[in-house]
């Protein structure tokens, strides 16, 4: 079945980078993602990775995947306040007998100390 | 960039009723559109998968005949919550797919007292 694994919670201190890891069970999975989601709002697509790329950078967003541990991780570089927020990693089935749907992790919620 | 939006943003009904909530793609056209619902502090859970001119997929223990979706046009698909219950109160979000994006929805808050 599908699943997608993320540690609840994580503090850094601003100016540091922060890793956010996550792990997924669907090996056939065609598209992974990182979505931002804001207090009592919707979730922003912060970037996706295809299957089988190793790594995509975008400006201060690192995402690196590592396919045979079925593992996926954003970086943050220099963290800031405005990057508080939860975090979800989710990973896009491919289409079969049915639609091909997003399944969402448990989402870390990222915090940000002086 | 594509912008999904979502109607209304909140609302509170009484035990009993129903509630509708439109999810609109802007400026794109979307064959496929997703629910989910989301309780607080925890993640999404997809509802359903609605296309359009077809009846909506459901999932696994998610009640076709209380969550009524209908995906009437390429850019609109609505949510029906027939008969609420407090128990429905929750934060509802969509999604439509572009290509290989998907894009979601401010959300909309569901109060039902």
């Amino acid at each position: 079945g599908e699943d997608v694994e993320q540690s609840l919670f994580l503090s850094v201190r601003e100016g540091d980078s922060s890793v956010i890891n996550c792990t997924y069970t669907d090996s056939s999975s065609t598209y992974l993602y990182w979505y931002k989601q804001e207090p009592g709002a919707g979730l922003q697509l912060l970037t996706y990775i295809f299957s089988n790329m190793d790594m995509k950078q975008d400006q201060r967003l690192t995402v690196l995947l590592n396919k045979k541990d079925k593992h996926l991780s954003l970086r943050i570089a220099d963290t800031q306040t405005g990057d508080s927020a939860i975090y979800f990693c989710a990973e896009r089935t491919p289409s079969g007998s049915s639609a091909s749907k997003i399944i969402f992790g448990s989402g870390t919620r990222l915090s940000i100390r002086p | 960039g594509a912008v999904v939006s979502q109607h209304p943003s909140w609302v509170i009904c009484k035990s009993g009723t129903s509630v509708k909530i439109e999810c609109r793609s802007l400026d794109f056209q979307a064959t496929t559109m997703f629910w989910y619902r989301q309780f607080p502090k925890q993640s999404l859970m997809l509802m359903a998968t609605s296309n359009e001119g077809s009846k909506a997929t459901y999932e696994q223990g998610v009640e076709k005949d209380k969550f009524l979706i209908n995906h009437a046009s390429l850019t609109l698909s609505t949510l029906t919550v027939t008969s609420a219950h407090p128990e429905d109160s929750s934060f509802y979000i969509c999604s439509a797919t572009l290509e290989y994006e998907q894009y979601f929805g401010p959300g909309t808050r569901l109060t039902v007292t």
